[in-house]
């Protein structure tokens, strides 16, 4: 089963705009990542965040973590065409000694020219 | 240096039939884990490997299966096909396996069962 939602499901903005996607999942981590992954092609690592960081840069990306809601954001600055993917996250399974990543459903995002 | 390779891309099978994906690793990268994506939802975690052995098991049943081989690539089986496998599935590999390294996945292998 997924562990969280994405929020919102698909977003449309202009190029150039600001892109702003929700996480949230429902078990305690150690870190969650955010992965990009573009029509028919395989998922690209974007930014990984430790459960004891608050925040993240990397690039054009911010990602927060808010640890006591269960929750994270990835923000897309200054959007290019070229960013028009699905974007996923994923945490990892406290319970278990592996590298499992337990993935949401994703938000589409499309950036128009 | 080549990503994560998987073949075939494209596979189309009947019910009932059986199939094997393959996948071979970044070079020097011990770990390889497979996910089933049905079309639009996130990936789900199949099975994962380290040094031959299974470390984890997703909630699949037995018509699943994997193995590791020696040079560290990997073979995913599914016997009996349902049409509910028809889906993408990816695999991914990394250093020790472990969920604090991202993982880095192929383009996958695109499975249609009629």
């Amino acid at each position: 089963s997924q562990q969280g939602e994405e929020d919102p499901q698909a977003l449309s903005i202009q190029e150039g705009e600001n892109a702003t996607m929700n996480c949230s999942y429902k078990t305690s981590i150690n870190n969650l990542q955010w992965y990009r992954q573009n029509s028919g092609r395989g998922l690209v690592h974007l930014i990984l965040i430790r459960s004891n960081e608050r925040e993240k840069h990397s690039g054009r990306l911010r990602v927060t973590l808010d640890t006591s809601k269960k929750s994270s954001s990835l923000l897309i600055t200054a959007s290019r065409a070229a960013d028009t993917a699905s974007y996923f996250c994923a945490t990892d399974d406290r319970s278990s000694n592996t590298g499992k990543l337990i993935f949401g459903q994703g938000t589409t995002l499309q950036v128009k020219p | 240096d080549a990503g994560v390779t998987q073949s075939p891309t494209h596979l189309i099978k009947t019910r009932g039939q059986h199939v094997t994906l393959r996948c071979s690793p970044i070079s020097g990268h011990k770990s390889v884990s497979w996910y089933q994506q049905v079309l639009g939802q996130g990936p789900q975690f199949i099975f994962q490997y380290y040094e031959k052995e299974e470390r984890g098991r997703g909630n699949f049943p037995d018509r699943f299966s994997a193995r590791q081989f020696p040079n560290y690539s990997s073979e995913l089986n599914v016997n009996a096909l349902l049409l509910g496998d028809s889906a993408l599935y990816l695999c991914a590999s990394s250093l020790w396996g472990n969920s604090n390294q991202p993982q880095h996945f192929g383009d996958g292998t695109r499975l249609s069962i009629l």
